[in-house]
């Protein structure tokens, strides 16, 4: 069955380190995936999302993420964090439902906190 | 300004009472989605919905009921509502149901059922 997970619930970062979020999906074919951010009490917004080709992608607020098909990856990145990039992180998705429509699945969430 | 606007952002009410929670977005999307957000299971799709009178099944539909008479409108009903519907609400529009078109979220509405 097609999913998408995240490992990791909560991750402690200090501000200014190097942060890697993890993903791995299951799908028989190359899913669409995505990476949104949610802000305590917010919705969420997109950072980025991979379709095809490059498999490093750019996102906004200085996040990228990677495609690794070899293991079944879209890991989220960012050089150095910063306190504003405490918030809730969601990978997730598209996998084509038999009635045509695209769903997104999430995952259940990665919670980074920046520590000064 | 383009945006999905849910109503009420927080809402409480008791076991059984009939309740609405409204999502319209602006922007001429032909879908919409509702998910429920709880703590360690991630975001769930409850219903869909592809265009006008044309409304699905998400992962979780039990409980719930919507309907799209309109393309701006999504509006989400629990006829019967009780406390395992305790949740976080999310209502999402995107241009087409095509795999590249992105979700736009509303702020929210979180449910407490007693």
């Amino acid at each position: 069955a097609q999913s998408v997970t995240q490992p990791d619930i909560h991750i402690t970062v200090s501000e200014g380190a190097s942060l890697e979020l993890r993903c791995n999906y299951s799908y028989g074919a190359t899913p669409y995936l995505f990476w949104y951010v949610q802000s305590p009490g917010q919705g969420l917004q997109l950072l980025l999302k991979y379709f095809s080709g490059d498999t490093l992608v750019q996102g906004i607020k200085g996040f990228e993420a990677e495609f690794k098909r070899s293991q079944s990856s879209f890991n989220l990145r960012k050089p150095s964090v910063h306190w504003s990039d405490a918030a809730e992180y969601f990978c997730a998705g598209i996998f084509l439902r038999q009635t045509g429509a695209n769903n997104l699945f999430f995952g259940t969430g990665t919670r980074l906190t920046v520590i000064p | 300004e383009a945006q999905v606007t849910q109503n009420p952002r927080y809402l409480i009410t008791v076991t059984g009472k009939k309740l609405t929670v409204t999502c319209s977005q602006n922007m001429n999307h032909e879908y919409m989605s509702w998910y429920r957000q709880d703590p360690g299971l991630g975001l769930r799709q409850i219903y869909y919905s592809m265009n006008v009178e044309v409304t699905d099944k998400g992962d979780v539909p039990e409980g719930y009921k919507v309907s799209r008479k309109e393309k701006r409108n999504f509006p989400l009903i629990l006829e019967s509502p009780s406390p395992n519907q305790t949740s976080l609400y999310f209502c999402a529009s995107s241009p087409t149901t095509g795999a590249g078109s992105p979700l736009h979220f509303g702020n929210g509405t979180r449910l407490t059922v007693t």
